[in-house]
């Protein structure tokens, strides 16, 4: 089955800074790749997402960019603010099948 | 954006006893709904998968006969934890689909089994 790893697991960056976390997964036939904010007692919620057919998205500030042939993606996030200290995690799905989510990484932003 | 709603939010019971999270998806019909349970500083893990009018998919380790998954409608689906224990106390969070590859999720539940 799939197998998501993501790193790092704590980042601190300061306010201004760009964070990059990175993710890798294991199934090939994966082609749906979502980034999940979760702040603390809550359920997470999407940021950005990105198909296969796609090499990189950008929405504002945050920015994903997949390689498939070496299977990993990344999330970018420019001009970090306080407020995007919180947990991220990535995913990956075969379209419409279970997401397999990856460990988490902590975002800490100093202002 | 697509809405799903959780109830309860907080809910605290005695071990032993049984208690039950409704997951609802306000504004789309959810062919789709998945259940993960969350433990402090770990990441989501999927317990089962299932779609209105069937049996649910449980995944591997995880009790069918404890955690009860009943999805009658494509707009509700609900999680029952039987004799709970302290060690089923954990974040439940439920997630729902229509058709598109994005899965909606609510906003979790806290469990304390005391």
């Amino acid at each position: 089955g799939e197998n998501v790893e993501q790193h790092p697991s704590t980042l601190s960056v300061q306010e201004g800074d760009s964070a990059v976390i990175k993710c890798t997964y294991s199934d090939s036939a994966s082609n749906y790749f979502p980034w999940y904010k979760q702040e603390l007692g809550k359920g997470p919620q999407l940021i950005i997402d990105i198909r296969s057919n796609v090499g990189e998205k950008k929405d504002q500030r945050i920015a994903v960019t997949l390689n498939k042939t070496a299977k990993h993606f990344s999330l970018h996030i420019t001009e970090t603010q306080p407020e995007d200290s919180a947990v991220y995690f990535c995913a990956a799905s075969r379209g419409f099948q279970k997401l397999v989510f990856g460990t988490g990484t902590r975002l800490l932003v100093s202002p | 954006g697509a809405v799903v709603s959780q109830h309860p939010s907080r809910v605290i019971c005695k071990s032993g006893t049984s208690v039950k999270i409704e997951c609802r998806s306000l504004d789309f019909q959810a062919t789709t709904m998945f259940w993960y349970r969350q433990f402090p500083k770990q990441s989501l893990m999927l317990m089962a998968t299932s779609n209105e009018g069937s049996k649910a998919t449980y995944e591997q380790g995880v009790e069918k006969d404890k955690f009860l998954i009943n999805h009658a409608s494509l707009t509700l689906s609900t999680l029952t934890v039987t004799s709970a224990h302290p060690e089923d106390s954990s974040f439940y969070i439920c997630s729902a689909n229509d058709r598109s590859y994005e899965q909606y999720f609510g906003p979790g539940t806290r469990l304390t089994v005391t």
